[in-house]
């Protein structure tokens, strides 16, 4: 069984709807991230999550509003998304401030379809 | 300038060989750390193998090594006795400082196949 969950790994929505993508990881750790994965591009940053502190925003349109409630669970909610927000979303989470590496370790990821 | 480069979009390799996949990156922090991914078509990102910047010695996995060029920047994936399991594509990734937090930067990624 995989560290990190996402729910669900396959979700179509119309540019009005409003959903949310959900993010579990059973590895104790502190840090959690949001990903965006388009064709051919390389994965994008979208949100940082350290000790359920936001800690980086890169830019990211307001319809994209993410959610850390504990070290555990981490949520993107989604609104009045347009057809280019199609992609996979990935989360990640990471030990956090203890040192060492600080691997990142992906969920399966949701893939997203706006039509 | 990009921070990762992967310059092979897809690769090809016989089964049983061994195969290098390329990464070249670029920073100025001395302190930083190269990683390697896999991601199926499943989509899942599985972690490979780390190197760190002060890392004496190349990093190795099982069947995974690193091969770390810190002068010419270049941290290379060795596959060696490719399977074909092994069908997918590779992210070079790269964290720069020792900060949680600290961005991620990831290559375009190259996409291999193993041929029976």
């Amino acid at each position: 069984e995989t560290g990190v969950t996402q729910t669900p790994r396959h979700l179509v929505m119309g540019m009005t709807n409003k959903k949310s993508l959900k993010c579990e990881q059973h590895l104790g750790h502190n840090a959690m991230y949001w990903y965006k994965q388009s064709a051919k591009k390389p994965l994008e940053l979208m949100f940082v999550y350290s000790l359920e502190e936001r800690v980086e925003n890169n830019s990211v349109p307001s319809r994209f509003s993410p959610e850390c409630p504990n070290s555990s669970h981490l949520f993107l909610h989604l609104h009045t998304l347009q057809p280019e927000d199609s992609a996979l979303y990935l989360c990640a989470s990471s030990p956090g401030p203890a040192g060492g590496p600080d691997t990142q370790y992906f969920g399966p990821g949701t893939r997203l379809t706006v039509l | 300038a990009q921070k990762i480069t992967q310059t092979q979009p897809g690769m090809f390799v016989q089964e049983k060989e061994a195969v290098t996949l390329d990464c070249t990156y670029d920073t100025s922090d001395p302190s930083y750390g190269l990683f390697w991914y896999k991601q199926p078509s499943s989509g899942e990102m599985i972690f490979l193998i780390y190197q760190g910047s002060y890392d004496q010695q190349n990093a190795t996995e099982g069947r995974y090594s690193l091969n770390f060029q810190k002068a010419r920047k270049s941290a290379n994936l060795v596959i060696s006795a490719s399977q074909l399991g092994d069908s997918a594509m590779y992210f070079c990734a790269m964290r720069e400082g020792r900060n949680t937090g600290n961005q991620f930067y990831f290559g375009t990624g190259t996409s291999l196949t193993v041929i029976p």
